[in-house]
């Protein structure tokens, strides 16, 4: 059983086209990492959310974080080709005892057709 | 330097050969962490450190796997007597102490035949 699992696991959409990935857990986190991963290379850091409830914006995307610190969501506008790589959340549950180890979910391989 | 450099980027063994994956962090970064990757998956915690000091090695599948950071900089993962189950992608990442956003390499794709 993953600590935090991401739905849909996979996803193609059109150029234009809305979405939203999420990503759950049972456990509560101090705080979530979105990271996006191209082919070939790792995972490269979107957005850190800390408070629950916080939502942050980056450009077309929008981050939130569950007002239990349980869960977030990723929401794109406006998809574009480039937008096209494995999305993974992954945070240090609360009850880790650690802040620094992250555990990362399964992710979500989004591919944005032109 | 300006990323985190693994090396080498690919690594093919034999079976029942040690191999040793090297990983040199962005300087400055305190915490060092190790992590396997499958295709399409999400990283596998493995082993971190911070400075030089191994603070977890819980992830490590079994004995034949150590990693080490001597100088509190460049770390070294070593797999003895690899095994099939072994091939992977094996990623190394660093952070600053104060902040908890990871930098990743692009990796090390070892291979075992």
């Amino acid at each position: 059983t993953q600590l935090l699992e991401q739905s849909p696991q996979f996803l193609s959409i059109q150029e234009g086209e809305n979405l939203t990935v999420y990503c759950n857990s049972s456990s509560v986190f101090s705080s979530l990492q979105w990271y996006r991963q191209e082919p070939g290379e790792g995972p490269v850091l979107l957005v850190t959310v800390v408070t629950g409830g916080e939502v942050k914006k980056l450009k077309r995307l929008t981050f939130q974080f569950g007002d239990a610190r349980k869960d977030s969501s990723l929401h794109i506008t406006a998809a574009q080709p480039g937008d096209t790589g494995l999305y993974l959340c992954a945070g240090a549950p609360v009850s880790s005892g650690s802040a620094r180890q992250l555990t990362f979910g399964s992710g979500t391989q989004l591919t944005v057709l032109p | 330097g300006a990323g985190v450099s693994q090396s080498p980027r690919y690594k093919v063994t034999k079976r029942g050969q040690d191999v040793a994956l090297r990983c040199d962090p962005i300087s400055g970064h305190v915490s060092l962490y190790w992590y396997r990757q499958a295709l399409g998956q999400g990283p596998e915690f493995l082993t971190y450190f911070n400075y030089e000091a191994q603070q977890d090695k819980s992830g490590l599948p079994n004995d034949r796997f150590s990693a080490e950071r001597p100088e509190g900089s460049i770390s070294t993962l070593t797999i003895q007597r690899t095994e099939q189950r072994d091939s992977a992608m094996y990623r190394c990442a660093s952070s600053q102490l104060a902040h908890y956003g990871y930098t990743f390499g692009s990796g090390t794709r070892l291979t075992v035949v």
